[in-house]
Protein backbone atom coordinates (compact mmCIF):
# COMPACT_ATOMS: atom_id res chain seq x y z
CA UNK A 1 0.00 0.00 0.00
CA UNK A 2 0.96 3.54 -1.14
CA UNK A 3 2.62 5.06 2.13
CA UNK A 4 4.82 8.42 2.85
CA UNK A 5 6.23 8.82 6.14
CA UNK A 6 7.55 12.28 7.36
CA UNK A 7 10.65 13.61 9.19
CA UNK A 8 9.86 14.09 13.20
CA UNK A 9 8.63 17.63 14.25
CA UNK A 10 11.46 20.60 14.04
CA UNK A 11 11.80 23.46 16.47
CA UNK A 12 13.77 26.44 14.83
CA UNK A 13 15.09 29.85 15.43
CA UNK A 14 13.69 32.94 13.55
CA UNK A 15 16.01 33.16 10.73
CA UNK A 16 16.94 29.62 10.71
CA UNK A 17 16.07 27.06 8.24
CA UNK A 18 14.45 23.93 7.59
CA UNK A 19 14.65 20.31 5.25
CA UNK A 20 11.90 18.35 5.87
CA UNK A 21 11.97 14.93 4.67
CA UNK A 22 9.50 12.36 3.28
CA UNK A 23 9.86 8.77 2.37
CA UNK A 24 7.70 6.50 -0.21
CA UNK A 25 7.26 3.29 -0.40
CA UNK A 26 4.30 0.96 -2.11
CA UNK A 27 4.47 2.14 -5.44
CA UNK A 28 6.96 3.70 -7.89
CA UNK A 29 8.59 6.26 -6.45
CA UNK A 30 9.47 7.97 -10.02
CA UNK A 31 6.59 7.52 -11.71
CA UNK A 32 4.31 10.24 -9.36
CA UNK A 33 4.81 13.80 -8.49
CA UNK A 34 5.08 15.28 -5.08
CA UNK A 35 3.22 18.41 -3.18
CA UNK A 36 4.20 20.24 -0.23
CA UNK A 37 1.08 21.51 1.31
CA UNK A 38 1.31 23.10 4.45
CA UNK A 39 -0.93 24.45 7.49
CA UNK A 40 -1.10 26.94 9.84
CA UNK A 41 -2.48 26.06 13.44
CA UNK A 42 -6.63 26.58 12.80
CA UNK A 43 -6.06 27.85 9.09
CA UNK A 44 -6.51 26.46 5.70
CA UNK A 45 -4.58 24.42 3.59
CA UNK A 46 -1.73 26.06 1.62
CA UNK A 47 0.40 24.54 -1.38
CA UNK A 48 3.74 25.14 -1.50
CA UNK A 49 4.80 23.69 -4.82
CA UNK A 50 4.82 20.06 -6.75
CA UNK A 51 8.51 18.42 -8.03
CA UNK A 52 9.00 15.43 -10.79
CA UNK A 53 10.91 13.02 -8.99
CA UNK A 54 12.59 12.40 -11.91
CA UNK A 55 14.95 15.10 -12.88
CA UNK A 56 13.35 17.39 -10.34
CA UNK A 57 11.39 19.91 -11.89
CA UNK A 58 9.93 22.19 -10.25
CA UNK A 59 7.07 24.53 -9.36
CA UNK A 60 6.56 26.11 -6.58
CA UNK A 61 4.04 28.66 -5.01
CA UNK A 62 5.14 32.44 -5.81
CA UNK A 63 4.55 33.02 -2.02
CA UNK A 64 7.39 31.19 -1.30
CA UNK A 65 9.80 31.82 -4.61
CA UNK A 66 13.64 32.49 -3.22
CA UNK A 67 13.52 30.72 0.21
CA UNK A 68 12.03 27.35 -0.85
CA UNK A 69 13.56 23.92 -2.13
CA UNK A 70 12.52 20.85 -2.95
CA UNK A 71 14.54 18.18 -4.12
CA UNK A 72 14.57 14.57 -4.34
CA UNK A 73 16.47 11.31 -3.76
CA UNK A 74 15.44 8.34 -6.37
CA UNK A 75 17.33 5.86 -4.76
CA UNK A 76 15.99 6.80 -1.33
CA UNK A 77 12.45 7.39 -2.42
CA UNK A 78 12.37 10.32 -0.71
CA UNK A 79 11.96 13.71 -1.36
CA UNK A 80 12.49 16.96 0.64
CA UNK A 81 11.45 20.15 1.17
CA UNK A 82 13.81 23.33 2.85
CA UNK A 83 12.28 26.46 3.50
CA UNK A 84 15.10 28.98 4.90
CA UNK A 85 14.59 32.41 6.42
CA UNK A 86 11.70 31.10 9.11
CA UNK A 87 9.24 33.69 10.61
CA UNK A 88 6.72 32.94 13.16
CA UNK A 89 4.52 32.76 10.31
CA UNK A 90 5.77 29.65 8.94
CA UNK A 91 4.97 27.63 12.19
CA UNK A 92 2.82 25.41 10.49
CA UNK A 93 2.02 21.52 10.07
CA UNK A 94 3.84 20.41 7.01
CA UNK A 95 2.55 17.91 4.71
CA UNK A 96 3.58 15.73 1.48
CA UNK A 97 0.97 14.65 -1.06
CA UNK A 98 1.32 12.32 -4.05
CA UNK A 99 -0.29 13.66 -6.59
CA UNK A 100 0.07 16.11 -9.84
CA UNK A 101 -3.81 17.69 -10.53
CA UNK A 102 -4.62 16.87 -6.94
CA UNK A 103 -3.51 15.18 -4.05
CA UNK A 104 -4.13 11.70 -3.40
CA UNK A 105 -2.00 10.30 -0.81
CA UNK A 106 -0.93 12.23 2.37
CA UNK A 107 2.15 11.67 4.60
CA UNK A 108 1.36 11.93 8.45
CA UNK A 109 2.37 15.68 8.65
CA UNK A 110 5.14 17.35 10.35
CA UNK A 111 5.33 20.16 13.11
CA UNK A 112 7.54 22.59 12.64
CA UNK A 113 7.70 25.32 15.66
CA UNK A 114 9.19 28.75 14.96
CA UNK A 115 10.31 30.54 18.16
CA UNK A 116 13.14 32.34 19.37
CA UNK B 1 -2.80 34.53 -5.79
CA UNK B 2 -6.39 34.17 -3.17
CA UNK B 3 -7.32 31.47 -2.00
CA UNK B 4 -11.20 29.48 -3.41
CA UNK B 5 -13.92 31.57 -1.85
CA UNK B 6 -15.84 28.81 0.55
CA UNK B 7 -18.46 29.58 2.74
CA UNK B 8 -16.83 29.56 6.33
CA UNK B 9 -19.60 27.06 7.66
CA UNK B 10 -22.20 25.20 6.61
CA UNK B 11 -24.88 22.62 8.88
CA UNK B 12 -27.30 20.29 8.13
CA UNK B 13 -29.13 18.08 10.24
CA UNK B 14 -28.67 14.26 9.87
CA UNK B 15 -30.12 12.61 6.93
CA UNK B 16 -30.56 15.91 5.36
CA UNK B 17 -28.12 16.94 2.05
CA UNK B 18 -25.59 20.23 1.88
CA UNK B 19 -23.83 21.88 -0.93
CA UNK B 20 -20.52 23.42 -0.41
CA UNK B 21 -19.54 26.20 -3.03
CA UNK B 22 -16.19 26.96 -4.46
CA UNK B 23 -15.67 29.98 -6.33
CA UNK B 24 -12.62 30.81 -8.33
CA UNK B 25 -11.96 32.04 -11.40
CA UNK B 26 -11.30 30.82 -15.48
CA UNK B 27 -7.52 30.98 -14.64
CA UNK B 28 -8.78 28.05 -12.09
CA UNK B 29 -12.11 26.65 -11.46
CA UNK B 30 -13.98 28.04 -14.58
CA UNK B 31 -10.56 26.94 -17.03
CA UNK B 32 -10.06 23.59 -15.93
CA UNK B 33 -11.91 20.70 -14.90
CA UNK B 34 -8.90 20.00 -12.25
CA UNK B 35 -11.46 20.47 -9.07
CA UNK B 36 -10.85 18.38 -5.89
CA UNK B 37 -12.57 18.31 -2.70
CA UNK B 38 -10.85 17.03 0.42
CA UNK B 39 -12.06 16.34 3.94
CA UNK B 40 -10.07 16.71 7.36
CA UNK B 41 -10.86 15.56 10.73
CA UNK B 42 -9.10 17.39 13.28
CA UNK B 43 -5.99 16.21 13.98
CA UNK B 44 -5.79 14.51 10.77
CA UNK B 45 -4.50 14.63 7.30
CA UNK B 46 -7.22 15.33 4.67
CA UNK B 47 -8.55 12.72 2.75
CA UNK B 48 -9.18 13.27 -0.81
CA UNK B 49 -12.90 12.79 -1.70
CA UNK B 50 -13.32 13.85 -5.35
CA UNK B 51 -11.49 14.51 -8.21
CA UNK B 52 -11.72 15.99 -11.69
CA UNK B 53 -15.02 17.85 -11.06
CA UNK B 54 -16.98 14.79 -10.48
CA UNK B 55 -15.05 11.62 -9.95
CA UNK B 56 -14.80 9.70 -6.56
CA UNK B 57 -11.96 7.85 -5.66
CA UNK B 58 -12.53 3.64 -4.44
CA UNK B 59 -13.69 3.48 -1.69
CA UNK B 60 -15.33 7.27 -1.18
CA UNK B 61 -19.07 6.77 -0.38
CA UNK B 62 -21.62 7.74 -3.06
CA UNK B 63 -22.85 10.00 -0.42
CA UNK B 64 -20.40 12.72 -1.93
CA UNK B 65 -20.72 14.05 -5.53
CA UNK B 66 -19.37 16.87 -7.14
CA UNK B 67 -20.13 19.73 -9.79
CA UNK B 68 -18.94 22.64 -11.40
CA UNK B 69 -21.20 25.61 -13.50
CA UNK B 70 -18.68 28.39 -14.56
CA UNK B 71 -16.20 29.55 -12.27
CA UNK B 72 -17.62 27.64 -9.34
CA UNK B 73 -17.64 24.18 -8.12
CA UNK B 74 -19.51 22.57 -5.63
CA UNK B 75 -19.35 19.71 -3.27
CA UNK B 76 -22.81 17.89 -2.06
CA UNK B 77 -23.37 15.66 0.70
CA UNK B 78 -26.16 13.61 0.79
CA UNK B 79 -27.58 11.65 3.97
CA UNK B 80 -25.70 13.30 6.20
CA UNK B 81 -24.31 11.63 8.92
CA UNK B 82 -22.57 12.39 12.28
CA UNK B 83 -19.04 11.38 10.97
CA UNK B 84 -19.27 13.95 8.29
CA UNK B 85 -18.81 16.70 10.46
CA UNK B 86 -15.44 18.07 9.26
CA UNK B 87 -13.59 20.78 7.59
CA UNK B 88 -14.24 20.13 3.37
CA UNK B 89 -11.47 22.03 1.05
CA UNK B 90 -11.50 22.82 -2.63
CA UNK B 91 -8.72 22.96 -4.80
CA UNK B 92 -7.76 23.61 -8.43
CA UNK B 93 -5.20 23.54 -10.94
CA UNK B 94 -4.36 26.75 -12.32
CA UNK B 95 -2.99 28.61 -15.42
CA UNK B 96 0.39 28.97 -13.97
CA UNK B 97 0.84 25.54 -13.45
CA UNK B 98 0.41 26.02 -9.68
CA UNK B 99 -2.61 24.49 -7.40
CA UNK B 100 -4.55 26.80 -4.53
CA UNK B 101 -7.02 25.57 -2.30
CA UNK B 102 -10.37 27.45 -1.15
CA UNK B 103 -10.29 28.61 2.57
CA UNK B 104 -12.10 25.64 3.80
CA UNK B 105 -15.42 24.69 5.25
CA UNK B 106 -16.27 23.93 8.51
CA UNK B 107 -19.45 21.37 8.44
CA UNK B 108 -21.48 20.65 11.50
CA UNK B 109 -24.13 18.35 12.05
CA UNK B 110 -26.73 19.37 14.02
Amino acid sequence: QVQLVQSGAEVKKPGASVKLSCKASGYTFTAYYMHWVRQAPGQGLEWMGIINPIGGDTTYAQEFQGRITMTSDTSAATVYMELTSLTSEDRAVYYCARGYYDFVYWGQGTTVTVSS
Amino acid sequence: QSALTQPASVSGAPGQSITISCSGTSSDVGGYNFVSWYQQHPGKAPKLLIYDVRNRPSGVSNRFSGSKSGNTAYLTISGLQAEDEAHYYCSSYTVTNTRIFGGGTELTVL
